[in-house]
């Protein structure tokens, strides 16, 4: 079946633009995590949805990141004034409910190079 | 929080000899813990996790991992390495500790499988 959609999958910006990254997760899943992975980096946790609920949003680096999931399907994670330093792949993952011990399933990601 | 520990960045092994990856981890109350593999430019696969019963938990791919508490550590194993394994190896932790479900991972470990 469909996994994890990203779109799209590179994103060049000049600095101080605004750009949208979307995840299509598999659907009917429950869970929605975005993380960002640096070069040579493991994926570092941004936010999490449960349905259209964030729940957790600790990890977003800065005011300029925002993240939404209006009808608890497709995500849409912001970069508001894009700085060189927010350069990275961007990870969306999904998972088909609430528990702990449910693996992610991950999209290819968007790789994000700000000039 | 939850960590995790890849100690080695990259593990160099002939085709058909024994894998090992090592990840040591550090958490509050019990560990989920989970390994991923990623393949250029594309986005993470689960490989196997650890919840909870044998020590020993099989995968895919004829990967293998052992949990050992005392230790804290969950080391991927496979016995007899193909060429197609190359790649780079992620190891995850999650503790219903923290009250947040997200997945805490390592650095990750380059694979290089020599033929």
């Amino acid at each position: 079946g469909a996994g994890v959609s990203q779109s799209p999958r590179y994103k060049v910006a000049k600095r101080g633009q605004d750009v949208a990254l979307r995840c299509d997760p598999i659907s009917g899943h429950v869970s929605l995590f975005w993380y960002q992975q640096a070069l040579g980096q493991g994926p570092e946790f941004l936010t999490y949805f449960q349905n259209e609920a964030q729940l957790d949003k600790s990890g977003l680096p800065s005011d300029r990141f925002f993240a939404e999931r209006p009808e608890g399907s497709v995500s849409t994670l912001k970069i508001q004034r894009t700085q060189q330093e927010d350069s990275a792949v961007y990870l969306c993952a999904s998972s088909p409910d609430r528990d702990y011990n449910s693996p992610l399933h991950f999209g290819n990601g968007t790789r994000l190079t700000v000039t | 929080a939850q960590s995790v520990a890849q100690p080695e960045d990259q593990v160099n092994v002939a085709e058909g000899n024994p894998l090992t990856v090592k990840c040591t981890y550090s958490v509050s109350g019990n560990p989920y813990l989970f390994w991923y593999v990623q393949y250029p430019n594309r986005g993470l696969q689960f490989l196997l996790k650890y919840i909870t019963g044998d020590n020993l938990v099989k995968g895919s791919y004829g990967f293998e991992a052992e949990f050992n508490k005392s230790q804290t550590s969950f080391h991927l194993k496979k016995p007899s390495a193909l060429v197609s394994d190359s790649a780079l190896y992620f190891c995850a932790v999650r503790s219903f500790f923290y009250g947040n479900n997200r997945l805490a991972f390592g650095k990750g470990n380059q694979v290089v499988v020599i033929p």
